[in-house]
This record gives C-alpha cells, structure tokens and sequence, in this order.
C-alpha cells in the first residue's frame, strides 16, 4: 500500500490569488492523480500528473487555471491561479502502484476562496 | 451522456442487517469498477475491485457484483457494524492500465445500533 499526505490541509484564501498544495507518497508510485470534490459531491478528476512531463488535463480543466508539477515519482503539486469563490472545494491526491489498478488518496486539501 | 449513479443517497439500516448499495452507469464500457469507503474530512479508502469478465468479489463481509449486461454493480456489507457507517463511492475506468477513474455520487450508509 502507500501513504499519501498532503499540505495544507486547509486553507482560507482571497480571491484572485493562488494556492500550491502539495501530494507527498511514501513510496514510487507509477501514476498520480489530482481530483477535486464540490461539497456534497462525487470527485471529479482534474488531471494525470506525469513525471517530467506536462500533464493530462481532463475536459473543463486547463493548465493555466491549475498548473502541475511532479518532479519525481513521489511527489507532485497542483497550484489553483487566479481564486474565485467558485474554486471552494476539496481537492485530493492519489496514486497508484504498479499495475494494481486501485489508487491510494491523500486526506484532501479543503480549500474556501473569500 | 455519461453518467454514474448510485441509487440512494443515504441508506439507513439496522445493525446486523445486510447493506445493499446499487452502483448502475450509463453509455460507459468500464474495464473494471472499483468500492471505495470514504469517511467525513478523509480521502476515498479502497475496497474492492471486479472486473468485467468476473460475477462476484468478495473479501470478508464485502461483496460486490458485476452485471455488465444490466449495467450495474451491486455492493453488500454483512453483519453491518455501526463502525460500518461512511460514504460509499462506485468508480469505474474503461482502459485496463490507465487509470482513470470515474466516480459515482456515493451513498452515505448509516449502521443504526
């Protein structure tokens, strides 16, 4: 299995502005993973974060409104830019080892934009 | 259009009783569908996974059933325990290997004592 953590936990934000959260595993994981959850909703998956590379942007989601990095098999960051109110959310990490086909996430990162 | 329902919202059972959850989809040919238990303030937790070519899962009180025919997963907790209670998610990916995963709006269970 893998441990994920992620920081912040929780954060309260000023519109306009930008937050990086960050998604550390405890082991190499083949592929990770950024999803966000509205309240009251399921999770929705944002974007495959590739190692090295730019990531895969799911419809509805594009690089400049939430920029990835994953510099290593271990760890990646999602940045949410220019804060609106309509960006509160839940957003969590996941990762998947191998070829097991289940992901492990991360306890979520609550976000509120003023 | 796509879609992932789970037919209740929240499910309220006596402890002891057999939980049913009902997971049905529509215009998706999942590979594989996935149980995921998630708690308040906590991330999804894995459960169990089926895939296509297989009827039934099951791992201690957890079973889960896979109808490709009538596009539905069925997902049972017996002997349910209060400790039981949580959100109950249904995902499914369409590609075996890349992982992308699709979820359903969850069913909140509540085991009352």
């Amino acid at each position: 299995s893998a441990v994920i953590s992620q920081k912040p936990s929780r954060d309260i934000c000023q519109r306009g502005t930008s937050l990086t959260i960050q998604c550390q595993v405890d082991s190499q994981v083949t592929m990770m993973f950024w999803y966000r959850q509205q309240p009251g909703q399921s999770l929705t998956l944002i974007a495959t974060a590739n190692q090295g590379s730019e990531a895969t942007y799911e419809s509805g989601f594009v690089i400049d409104k939430f920029p990835i990095s994953r510099p290593n098999l271990t760890f990646s960051t999602l940045t949410v830019s220019n804060m609106s109110p309509e960006d509160s959310s839940i957003y969590l990490c996941s990762g998947e080892l191998g070829t097991t086909d289940t992901q492990y996430f991360g306890p979520g990162t609550r976000l509120t934009v003023l | 259009s796509q879609k992932i329902e789970q037919n209740s919202e929240a499910l309220n059972i006596q402890e002891g009783k057999t939980a049913t959850l009902t997971c049905n989809y529509t215009n998706y040919s999942p590979a594989y569908l996935q149980w995921y238990r998630q708690d308040p303030g906590r991330g999804p937790v894995f459960l169990l996974l089926i895939r296509e070519n297989e009827k039934e899962k099951r791992k201690e009180r957890l079973k889960v059933t896979f109808d490709t025919t009538l596009k539905q997963s069925l997902f049972h907790i017996t002997a349910s325990q209060p400790a039981d209670s949580a959100t109950y998610l249904c995902a499914l990916d369409e590609r075996a290997g890349a992982n992308n995963l699709f979820f359903g709006t969850g069913t909140r269970l509540t085991v009352i004592p």
